[in-house]
């Protein structure tokens, strides 16, 4: 099946500084890609939609300028959480889909990203 | 109202016995439905869709009722491997949206 592969798996920060996630699909053209958050012990939260070629569509309550998310081509999205607090500590989770539609389609999610800021 | 809701558990069964998840959603306009896996510390992983007719792969069946906007996960003959957490989601307002319930947890003792 396809794969999405996200880097890196863990990040330690200090409090201050920007991180960059990467998320790649593999074997297969993404033209959206999905960004979650999750806290432990809760659900995922969709925090944005990255479309390739344009600006990506944030969740209301997500702060775009704090969340940059880049989709340059069809198979990477990057999110960077900038000016990292220990409050971003959480798991972020990237997700392709490999076709269009409803009912189409399997969601595929990378091996998410544990970020902890100091 | 959570849009998704899911009893947290933990489900504690032992190995054999049948065990059965259920999941309501708030909003009538959803059109696919999902289970999906989550081992601990890892990405979710997806166990099945769910149709309206309700839907068998092995030991797992799962079932939709739309007028009560309820969604169930029936597991048989439970394995240790089976332990995890199982989310239940749905389709948001738009198709490719998927809302994510916080997810059951199931441990399964020898």
């Amino acid at each position: 099946g396809a794969v999405v592969s996200q880097h890196p798996s863990w990040v330690i920060c200090k409090s201050g500084t920007s991180v960059k996630i990467e998320c790649r699909s593999l074997d297969f053209q993404a033209t959206t890609m999905f960004w979650y958050r999750q806290f432990p012990k809760q659900s995922l939260m969709l925090m944005a939609t990255s479309n390739e070629g344009s600006k990506a569509t944030y969740e209301q309550g997500v702060e775009k300028d704090k969340f940059l998310i880049n989709h340059a081509s069809l198979t990477l999205s990057t999110l960077t959480v900038t000016s990292a607090h220990p409050e971003d500590s959480s798991f972020y989770i990237c997700s392709a889909r490999e076709h269009w539609g409803v009912n189409t389609g399997e969601l595929f999610f990378g091996e998410g990203s544990r970020l902890t800021v100091l | 109202r959570k849009e998704v809701e899911q009893d947290p558990g933990p489900f504690n069964v032992p190995e054999g016995a049948t065990v059965a998840f259920n999941c309501t959603y708030s909003n009538s306009a959803s059109q696919s439905f999902f289970w999906y896996r989550q081992d601990c510390r890892k990405e979710p992983k997806l166990l099945m869709s769910v149709y309206s007719s309700g839907n068998e792969d092995g030991r797992f069946t799962a079932q939709l009722n739309r007028a009560s906007q309820y969604i169930s996960l029936l597991i048989r003959d439970s394995k240790l491997s089976d332990s995890a957490t199982y989310l239940c989601v749905v389709t948001g307002d738009s198709s490719y949206k998927l809302i994510f319930g916080s997810g059951t947890r199931l441990l399964v003792r020898p």
